[in-house]
């Protein structure tokens, strides 16, 4: 299974950008990239989704290397309630219509005033 | 919309009894459902998924199980809890789709703290 490395914690200041790196150098082609959040003592939220160009939704932008090999999740104004541990995963198929996300121990991203 | 539901929310239980969490889905039909563990400190592992109604599938051998009774229900058990058993359980659906992409994004329920002493 693909692995992906990432920051154990960053900090950010209300209202600015908040960028959080990703490397996942030994993603094969036709593996996604999926980002989820979790707040403390709750599931974990879904953000976005990738597999080659950058998306984005109402909650975020993800900016995926053109190698594939790393990705950058950014919230654009990050807020308070921002704060949370975000882990970055590669989605592995386990069958053709299920799949499995492995959950390392993310970045944990603190949001001061 | 859809909706997930997982209870109860916080349990605890001696070493050797039996357990039961249940999942329910709202708002969708034929979903793909998933039971992952978080121990203390540590990222989520997937314990079993199920693609229908029966159709179940282990991801790590241990001292649990599940069931899908019914399409939208889905069910953790074991008969005799460890202390290892212990961790925040949390269930998550999923409906595969082909949209530009495909689309096959889970969604997790708030989960059950258990504690086994």
């Amino acid at each position: 299974d693909a692995k992906t490395t990432q920051p154990t914690s960053m900090d950010c200041a209300e209202g600015r950008a908040a960028n959080l790196p990703c490397n996942h150098s030994t993603i094969s082609g036709n593996e996604y990239v999926y980002w989820y959040r979790q707040i403390h003592s709750q599931g974990p939220q879904y953000i976005i989704h990738g597999l080659k160009n950058n998306e984005t939704n109402e909650m975020a932008s993800l900016i995926i290397t053109e190698d594939r090999k790393s990705s950058t999740l950014i919230l654009p104004h990050a807020t308070l309630r921002d704060t949370a541990v975000y882990y970055c995963i590669v989605r592995v198929s386990v069958t053709g219509t299920a799949s499995k996300l492995t959950f390392g121990t993310g970045t944990r991203l603190q949001v001061t005033l | 919309s859809q909706t997930i539901h997982q209870w109860p929310a916080t349990l605890v239980q001696p070493v050797g009894s039996p357990l039961s969490l249940e999942c329910t889905v709202e708002g969708t039909s034929n979903p793909n459902l998933y039971w992952y563990r978080q121990a203390a400190g540590r990222g989520l592992q997937l314990l079993f998924y199920s693609v229908g109604i029966g159709q179940i599938s282990s991801e790590v051998p241990q001292n649990l199980s599940a069931s899908r009774p019914q399409d939208r229900q889905f069910i953790l058990s074991s008969k005799k809890l460890l202390l290892s058993d212990s961790g925040f359980y949390l269930c998550a659906w999923s409906v595969y789709r082909w949209a530009r992409q495909a689309q096959e994004t889970q969604y997790f329920g708030p989960g059950t703290r258990l504690l086994v002493l």
